[in-house]
This record gives structure tokens, sequence and C-alpha cells, in this order.
């Protein structure tokens, strides 16, 4: 089984700081490792992944983030945020397994709010 | 863009009626995936299926059913809904093989139950 946590329920930051939303996982077995975005009233679209391969991946709006094996993070980073990058931002994991379901496990989500 | 569709959106139902939250999707991917997400909270596993006449319950206990009768449809059942069934379901597709890991979400239908 599959658990992640994402250290920090609220950030605040103001306008054209950086960034960086926490992501730790635990599993047994070799994970990949997504963050999702959410804004309000709205489903979950994907930012970013780490299937295989550089373990610094870049994703849309400017995002980033890193895979760190020995520390088990994943932690989502951007040099400067805008006022359009205020949502709910989950870190997700799902097992490395042939003929799996490809569930994720989500972690509780950060809030990351941009200040003027 | 993901072409995956719920309706309704909202839905504000008295306690004890059957209600049907429909998700469509049209990338012919054989997973689907319900979600149940309660205000700030992360999501919860429901249902999920491995293509047509499978499914399976997931982490989450809930009183939903599921059906799978074609590729595209994942509709979600509540018998006799209750205010304990207030809540966000999101409805999400990925493929079965290759490279593409991720689950594509719709917008998800707010369900309120008075």
């Amino acid at each position: 089984a599959q658990s992640v946590t994402q250290l920090d329920s609220q950030v605040p930051v103001f306008e054209e700081a950086p960034v960086e939303l926490r992501c730790n996982y635990s599993s047994s077995v070799s994970v990949y490792l997504f963050w999702y975005v959410q804004y309000p009233n709205q489903g979950l679209q994907l930012l970013l992944k780490y299937l295989s391969g550089s373990t610094l991946v870049k994703g849309i709006n400017g995002f980033e983030a890193e895979f760190n094996k020995s520390q088990t993070s994943f932690h989502l980073r951007k040099p400067s945020v805008h006022i359009s990058d205020t949502a709910e931002y989950f870190c997700a994991v799902s097992a490395r397994s042939r003929g799996s379901a490809r569930q994720l496990t989500f972690g509780s989500g950060t809030q990351l709010t941009v200040l003027p | 863009e993901a072409d995956i569709y719920q309706t309704p959106r909202y839905l504000v139902i008295g306690t004890g009626k059957k209600i049907t939250l429909e998700c469509s999707q049209t990338m012919g991917h054989d997973k689907m995936y319900w979600y149940q997400q309660d205000p700030g909270m992360e999501l919860h596993l429901i249902h999920y299926s491995y293509g047509v006449n499978s499914t399976e319950k997931g982490d989450l206990s809930s009183e939903s059913t599921v059906s799978r009768i074609r590729t595209e449809h994942f509709p979600l059942t509540l018998e006799s809904a209750r205010p304990s069934h207030t809540s966000q379901y999101l409805c999400a597709s990925s493929e079965s093989s290759g490279t593409r890991w991720e689950q594509y979400f719709g917008p998800g239908t707010r369900l309120t139950v008075t």
C-alpha cells in the first residue's frame, strides 16, 4: 500500500515570490508520482508526472518538481507565482505494477493562496 | 483538454430519492474511476472499473453502486440519498497500457442532499 503526506495544508505567498509545496510518500514498491491542480468547482488537472529518467520534471504553468528517492519526496516548485496560481494542489502516487488498476493515492492537498 | 464529462454539475435533492450521476469519456480508456471529495479534503476512491462488465469497490466504503455496460459510460447510482452523501463526486479515466499512466478527471458533480 502507498501513502502520501503533504506537509502544509495552506501556503500563503506574495505574487512573484518563489514557492515550494512539499510532498512525501511511503511505499513498499516502486511508484510513479504526480502533481495535480484543482481550481474552485472544477476537476483535477495534471501539472506534471515522474515515471522514469531525469529526476527533475517540468510541467505546465512554469511548475517543476524533483523526485528524491532517498528522501521519498516529490516537492513542487515555482520560481515566481501569479495570482492565477491560487488553487488546491494534490500530490499522488501510483504503484508501478503491470496489470494494476493504476489507482492513485492522493495526499490531503495544499491550498496555495497568492497574495497581491 | 481531456474529454471526460459529468452531469449534472450541481444537484440538490431530498432525502430518500434515487439519483444517478453520469460520467462519459470519449478517449476510449478502459479504466475508469469514481472519487468522493469532501470540501478541503483529499480524494477517496469509491469505485473503479477495468473495462466493460468489470467493477470493483475502492478504498472508501460507499453505499453507491456503479455499472459499466459501455466503455465510454460509467454511471454512479444512489438508491436512497441521505444527507451523509453530500459531497463532490469526481469521475476519472486512464489508459490500460503504455506510458500515459495519469488519470484524466471530469469537472465533478457537487451533490447536496437535504
